[in-house]
């Protein structure tokens, strides 16, 4: 089946810095979701990607969808204690109505 | 939220009791999910369903079984609780049959002792 992998699992980054974290396919997917869970908290819907190739940004953060729609990143620039959590990515097959998760990388900051 | 309630929150049983939890949506969304969610698993499906009476296995589905007998409510049951079933359970909708995100309840801490 499907397979959805994401890096890394931990990130630890100096408030004002940037970072990427970056998930990986094994099949060619139809879209990618990008989810937020912060501590103690629920995941919580961020963006969807569907187009070869498709960047979208949200402030301070900037999804891609690779060309060949096997993997995404989410690269977060001048990252801020508010921005401490878990984000995952899920990705869609075609004609499927489940998404699979990668494992989430684990967002902390130091101030 | 999505009208997402989700029912115990918090819950600790013994192992080989029967355990239910409830998920209870308010907006009449046809397909429903149900996830365990791990340390460095993320979260994976258990069962999901797409209409009352329709359900479907997810990838991690043994020792779970669900029901649905009312648009609003989803129901996964554990027969009898293992250990290795301790974990935080998601609900979440899919919001309408062209939007692919989902939305999640707020969990249910499960502790199996």
């Amino acid at each position: 089946g499907q397979q959805v992998m994401q890096i890394p699992q931990y990130q630890h980054v100096q408030e004002g810095e940037d970072f990427t974290t970056y998930c990986n396919s094994s099949t060619t997917l139809s879209n990618i979701q990008w989810y937020k869970q912060r501590p103690g908290g629920h995941p919580v819907f961020l963006i969807q990607l569907v187009k070869s190739g498709e960047v979208k940004k949200q402030k301070r953060l900037t999804f891609q969808f690779g060309e060949a729609k096997k993997n995404s990143s989410l690269h977060i620039t001048a990252t801020q204690t508010t921005d401490v959590g878990t984000y995952f990515c899920a990705g869609r097959a075609d004609n499927d109505y489940k998404l699979s998760f990668g494992a989430g990388t684990t967002v902390t900051v130091r101030a | 939220d999505a009208g997402i309630t989700q029912s115990p929150r918090h819950k600790v049983t013994e192992t080989g009791t029967p355990v239910t939890l409830r998920c209870h949506q308010t907006e009449n969304h046809r397909y429903m999910y149900w996830y365990r969610q791990d340390p460095g698993h993320g979260l994976r499906l258990i069962h999901y369903s797409y209409g009352v009476k329709d359900t479907d296995k997810g990838e991690v589905s043994d020792g779970y079984s669900v029901s649905r007998s009312k648009t609003e409510d989803f129901l996964l049951t554990l027969e009898s609780a293992t250990s290795s079933q301790t974990s935080v359970y998601f609900c979440a909708i899919k919001p309408g049959p062209r939007a692919y995100e989902q939305y999640f309840g707020p969990g249910t801490r499960l502790t199996v002792t």
